[in-house]
């Protein structure tokens, strides 16, 4: 079946814009997650869903940052007046159950001039 | 978590067995110990997950010492396309976010 999709596959943005990046997960995988991966190293974790619910936002790195996922499926992460060291790639990941196999779409890349 | 340590980058030629160790000095009881592949503009993707001894899959091997402080990534007879970065990664089933280093950066040469 088909894998994770994300949307744009690149978005160069204004400083000071907001920006809204799509999540397409496998169908029916409960969790979802999305990581923030800089030049050079590895993904970081920002935030965590089971279903429709936001279980872990520890990884969000200012208050600009908001991730959704309304319906438990497709999930958006939002981020406002980005700002230079917004850019990066931005992964998402869906698994069928927390802590199994996480199966990752080919991400967003954000250049925030 | 247990905090891991792997070596920058390796280099190899097609053909040879690509053997990638990684430290991990304080996993835990509970802790697994898995390894994700990642080629370039393409998300990572899971390799192999293992408790200790030996586990293989089609892909590779991985190698556990009773102690489980360290494992070894057994790649055999590497192609051009397994070039990529290559991350070692231990944490609980009960978690749910993945921690990353900066991986091993391998490079194959024909």
């Amino acid at each position: 079946g088909a894998g994770v999709s994300q949307s744009p596959r690149y978005k160069v943005a204004k400083r000071g814009q907001d920006v809204a990046l799509r999540c397409d997960p496998i169908s029916g995988h409960v969790s979802l997650f999305w990581y923030q991966q800089a030049l050079g190293q590895g993904p970081e974790f920002l935030t965590y869903f089971q279903n429709e619910a936001q279980l872990d936002k520890s990884g969000l790195p200012s208050d600009r940052f908001f991730a959704e996922r309304p319906e438990g499926s497709v999930s958006t992460l939002k981020i406002q007046r980005t700002q230079q060291e917004d850019s990066a790639v931005y992964l998402c990941a869906s698994s069928l159950v927390p802590r199994n196999e996480q199966f990752f779409g080919p991400g967003t890349r954000l250049t925030v001039l | 978590l247990a905090k891991t340590t792997q070596p920058i980058s390796m280099d190899s030629y097609e053909g040879q067995e690509v053997n990638i160790t990684c430290s991990h000095n304080n996993i835990a009881t509970n802790d697994y110990i898995t390894w994700y592949q990642q080629f370039p503009s393409q998300g990572p993707r899971f390799i192999i997950q293992g408790y200790k001894t030996k586990v293989t899959n089609e892909v590779a091997s991985l190698f556990i010492p009773a102690d489980r402080k360290s494992s070894t990534l057994s790649l055999p007879r590497v192609s051009l396309s397994d070039t990529a970065v290559y991350y070692c990664l231990v944490g609980d089933q009960a978690g749910t976010a993945l921690i990353f280093g900066k991986g091993t950066t391998l490079s194959v040469s024909s």
